[in-house]
């Protein structure tokens, strides 16, 4: 069965301090993991889109990484902010014909001041 | 990039009621979605919105209650049909130019709460 499962359910950082945030797959056939934002009252903003054969891509202070061999993705936060408070969405795209998205439940991350 | 705009942002219906949802893009895309958030919840796919023909649900989301409209490439409807209470609910518009491997773009969603 398809499953994203992402951890923890939420947590809590002062600002300025870094965080990492966890994706853990089980979709076959692999096509993509994607990390998206979603702030409270509006739609999910994407981030990264990660191909089976990346292993890191940044987006300012957001990284993401990739391993496909363990089927496990990070989001790493660096220097938070304020802003970042929101929830983090993993996405992992299947293909078998046609695509097929399959959406982690979403850590969601509270920075405090 | 997309730029989406959905109407109403809002609502608060009756029960045994039903509601519109209007998603417009600023550009033509091949892919438009339909998803549904409940509260704390992720997303879950609804239907994808084809132009010209009927749309393509997925398992336990069906026409009657849900029918979609997309007359154009930058255009489509959502209806949800005799709304009951568990209909409450944030939907979701989003678009994607290129299947699969392409940014999805989301709207700002529709915050539905049925009474």
């Amino acid at each position: 069965k398809n499953q994203v499962e992402q951890s923890p359910q939420s947590l809590i950082i002062l600002e300025g301090k870094n965080c990492t945030l966890q994706c853990n797959y089980t979709v076959s056939p692999f096509s993509n993991l994607r990390w998206y934002k979603q702030d409270t009252g509006r739609g999910p903003v994407s981030l990264t889109i990660m191909t089976f054969s990346e292993n890191t891509k940044s987006n300012g202070r957001y990284t993401a990484t990739l391993d496909a061999d363990t089927k496990q993705s990070s989001l790493h936060i660096t220097a938070s902010q304020l802003s970042d408070s929101a929830s983090y969405i993993c996405v992992v795209s299947a293909v078998s014909g046609t695509y097929k998205y399959i959406f982690g439940t979403g850590t969601r991350l509270k920075v405090l001041a | 990039s997309a730029v989406i705009s959905q109407k109403p942002s809002r609502d608060i219906c009756q029960r045994g009621t039903s509601l519109t949802i209007q998603c417009q893009v600023d550009s033509q895309v091949t892919m438009m979605f339909w998803y549904r958030q409940q509260p704390g919840q992720s997303l879950t796919l609804i239907a994808t919105a084809n132009q010209g023909s009927e749309a393509t649900y997925e398992s336990g989301f069906v026409i009657d209650k849900f029918p979609i409209s997309r007359p154009n490439l930058t255009f489509s409807t959502l209806t949800v049909s005799n709304m009951s209470p568990e209909d409450s609910s944030i939907y979701l518009c989003s678009v994607e130019r290129g299947r699969g491997t392409d940014t999805q773009y989301f709207g700002p969603g529709t915050r539905l709460t049925v009474l």
